[in-house]
């Protein structure tokens, strides 16, 4: 039972690039969110994905897109990058229900900004 | 912005020895969970605790909560070299139900020495 898989694992871009980053969600699983983690702080959260739409957003700029596909797996785009841009990017599954569903992370994209 | 904030920042004791940490959060909440990050990965759930009980075990794992504090505690008793790793908080974003997106709290840094 594959866990939840992310790619690349690393990446390195230059400011004002564009990147994008993918995620597989578990197997079963419905929804995706999106975490930023800089270096030394805790996850924050960007945007969690379910049904093909953006359903809750956090405190990140429209640069910040994403999609989700039929098969509930889902990308990360980030246009314009900055140098504050560079953190472990995670994406996190789970399913879509009433009551506490605990959240399953990937082990994230490593992006460098130069 | 970060919802919980954890303490102490670093933590280091003997193996065998028991670990506690704590951390306070800022608004009401329905849950707080508590998750585990090894260097270099993923995050892993460990334990929820609802707003409306004081206190839940899971194995080693001891979870309190206060909310007249707005605070909570995970103790690690007899605590292995395999529990060092940084240990957050997190709460949900919204009230709408379903797995929604978490605030998580900057972490502690557990180091277990052999």
């Amino acid at each position: 039972d594959a866990g939840v898989t992310q790619s690349p694992t690393h990446l390195i871009k230059t400011r004002g690039q564009q990147v994008t980053l993918r995620c597989s969600p578990k197997s079963g699983h419905d929804t995706v969110s999106w975490y930023q983690q800089a270096l030394g702080q805790g996850p924050q959260f960007i945007f969690q994905y379910y049904e093909e739409e953006e359903r809750q957003r956090g405190n990140f700029p429209d640069r910040f897109s994403g999609h989700q596909f039929p098969n509930y797996s889902s990308e990360l785009n980030v246009n314009a990058l900055l140098l504050g841009d560079s953190a472990l990017y995670l994406c996190a599954s789970s399913l879509f229900a009433q009551g506490f569903q605990p959240q399953h992370f990937g082990d994230g994209t490593r992006l460098s900004i130069l | 912005s970060q919802q919980g904030e954890e303490d102490p920042q670093a933590l280091s004791i003997q193996e065998g020895e028991n670990a506690t940490m704590n951390c306070s959060y800022k608004t009401s909440i329905n849950n707080l969970q508590w998750y585990r990050q090894n260097s270099g990965r993923g995050l892993v759930h460990l334990i929820l605790i609802r707003s409306n009980e004081r206190e839940k075990h899971s194995g080693r794992l001891r979870v309190t909560l206060d909310t007249s504090k707005k605070s909570s505690s995970l103790l690690i008793t007899a605590s292995r070299a395999a529990d060092t790793a940084s240990y957050f908080c997190a709460t949900d974003l919204y009230t709408g139900g379903g797995a929604d997106g978490l605030t998580f709290g900057k972490g502690t840094h557990l180091i277990i020495q052999p």
